[in-house]
């Protein structure tokens, strides 16, 4: 079993259009993640989220909402999409808070390709 | 705010040769982390360090905590071809309101 999903895979799709990418994670953490990898390989974390809280909101455009449902799922929506927003997107989840002993799992990664 | 900084940002070696990456933050941190990732894949946690001047090993990596716990490296002993990726240094500061990754140091291994 995988233990940090993410769908989809690949995304391509027009600009301005609205998006959704969902995380899933069957580890039993309590601490998800979003990040940004961009075409130079920078890892930049956007969101976390500790049994359903907000903890770390980074400085990105009100476009991007995450949604934590439950602690197991942290999805990202993406709205009017804009050629920047090309870049892999990856999940990620720890059992803990970023401070604390905290190795985190990551997921394969959404390839978003605004055209 | 808090970052963090890596160098070499590319580094190529030969087979057997060893290969020392450098993580320096602008802020103390709680915990360094470091991370490798193999092209085309994500990221994998290699290791964690906490204390200050922590050193601790695992086969032919070295990893250390600088004494002021902001700055860290990792050496590879004797490269090989499977060491081939993008190695990170990640840390959080004391409240854990800031986790930043390092730029990351690429590192091709010539067989």
């Amino acid at each position: 079993d995988t233990a940090v999903s993410q769908t989809p895979k690949y995304l391509v799709t027009q600009m301005g259009n609205d998006k959704s990418i969902k995380c899933e994670q069957n580890l039993g953490h309590d601490t998800m993640y979003w990040y940004k990898q961009d075409s130079k390989k920078f890892l930049k974390i956007m969101f976390s989220y500790n049994n359903k809280e907000l903890i770390i909101n980074e400085t990105v455009p009100n476009r991007f909402s995450p949604k934590s449902p439950d602690k197991a799922h942290l999805n990202l929506h993406i709205n009017s999409l804009e050629l920047g927003d090309s870049a892999v997107y990856f999940c990620a989840s720890s059992l803990r808070r970023p401070q604390d002993y905290n190795e985190q799992f990551f997921g394969p990664g959404t390839r978003l390709t605004v055209l | 705010g808090q970052q963090v900084m890596q160098i070499p940002q590319y580094q190529h070696v030969q087979e057997g040769e060893d290969f020392t990456t450098y993580c320096n933050s602008s802020t103390t941190l709680s915990n360094i982390q470091w991370y490798k990732q193999r092209p085309g894949g994500h990221p994998v946690f290699l290791i964690q360090l906490v204390k200050s001047g922590e050193v601790k090993k695992q086969k032919r990596l070295t990893f250390q905590f600088g004494e002021a716990k902001k700055n860290s490296s990792l050496h590879i002993t004797a490269t090989q071809t499977t060491d081939v990726g993008t190695y990170f240094c990640a840390g959080a500061d004391n409240y854990g309101q800031n986790f930043v990754f390092g730029p990351g140091t690429r590192l091709s291994v010539l067989p």
